[in-house]
């Protein structure tokens, strides 16, 4: 079974360019979530779908993120105007929503650099 | 939001020790209670979880979970080169998993 893949993964950016990161979760998982995780801290929760619907993008650090899932399956999360405090690695992880265990798979990460 | 803590933040121990480690949770109420394991440019990995106050063993990983006093514990018995990583606590709410900042485990051969 193919797990989590993501791409890029790396990215260079001079501030004030744009980026866009891409998820493809397993198979019939009905869960996607974005988090981020800077150098030396924990995977901090961004955003999460269940199917194409954002259950809760209140965690979106400002304006300049955003995260679509537009049928349900893959996902983008695009950051506008970059600034070098979004230097993090950006984790995507997927799971079912009913799930009795609560488990999430994770991607191996688009790790960003902004100069 | 779930408040997570760790520690220590590094461990350093020698090949075969016991190694152990720390997470204290923000809500008694929570779900259950994840150990990930994250090698240097990869994503985390599922260990072990919990639910229920007591412990569970699954192989050299014993995790103990006393809701009470909002703590969780990971021990690794016998401790190899190769279980080096950041060990993260994870804390499920809501169908959201809220994690720690990670302790560093070294085992020196």
């Amino acid at each position: 079974e193919a797990g989590v893949t993501q791409s890029p993964r790396y990215a260079v950016l001079q501030e004030g360019q744009a980026v866009s990161f891409w998820c493809d979760p397993i198979s019939g998982h009905d869960t996607l979530y974005w988090y981020q995780q800077p150098r030396d801290q924990g995977p901090q929760l961004l955003v999460y779908f269940r199917d194409e619907a954002v259950i809760d993008n209140s965690q979106l650090p400002s304006d300049r993120f955003s995260a679509v899932r537009p049928k349900g399956t893959n996902s983008t999360l695009k950051i506008q105007s970059a600034k070098q405090g979004d230097t993090a690695t950006y984790l995507c992880a997927s799971s079912w929503w009913g799930t009795n265990t609560g488990q999430l798979y994770f991607g191996e990460g688009s790790k960003l650099t902004v100069l | 939001q779930e408040k997570v803590q760790q520690s220590p933040e590094s461990l350093i121990v020698p090949e075969g020790a016991m190694s152990s480690l720390n997470c204290t949770f923000s809500n008694s109420a929570s779900q259950s209670i994840w150990w990930y394991q994250q090698h240097p440019g990869k994503g985390p990995e599922a260990l072990i979880s919990i639910f229920s106050n007591g412990n569970k063993k699954e192989g050299r990983l014993t995790v103990y979970l006393n809701r009470a006093s909002l703590h969780v514990s990971l021990h690794i018995r016998d401790s190899q080169p190769s279980d080096s990583a950041v060990y993260l606590c994870a804390v499920r709410s809501h169908n959201v998993l809220y994690f720690g900042s990670g302790t560093k485990l070294t085992v020196e051969p």
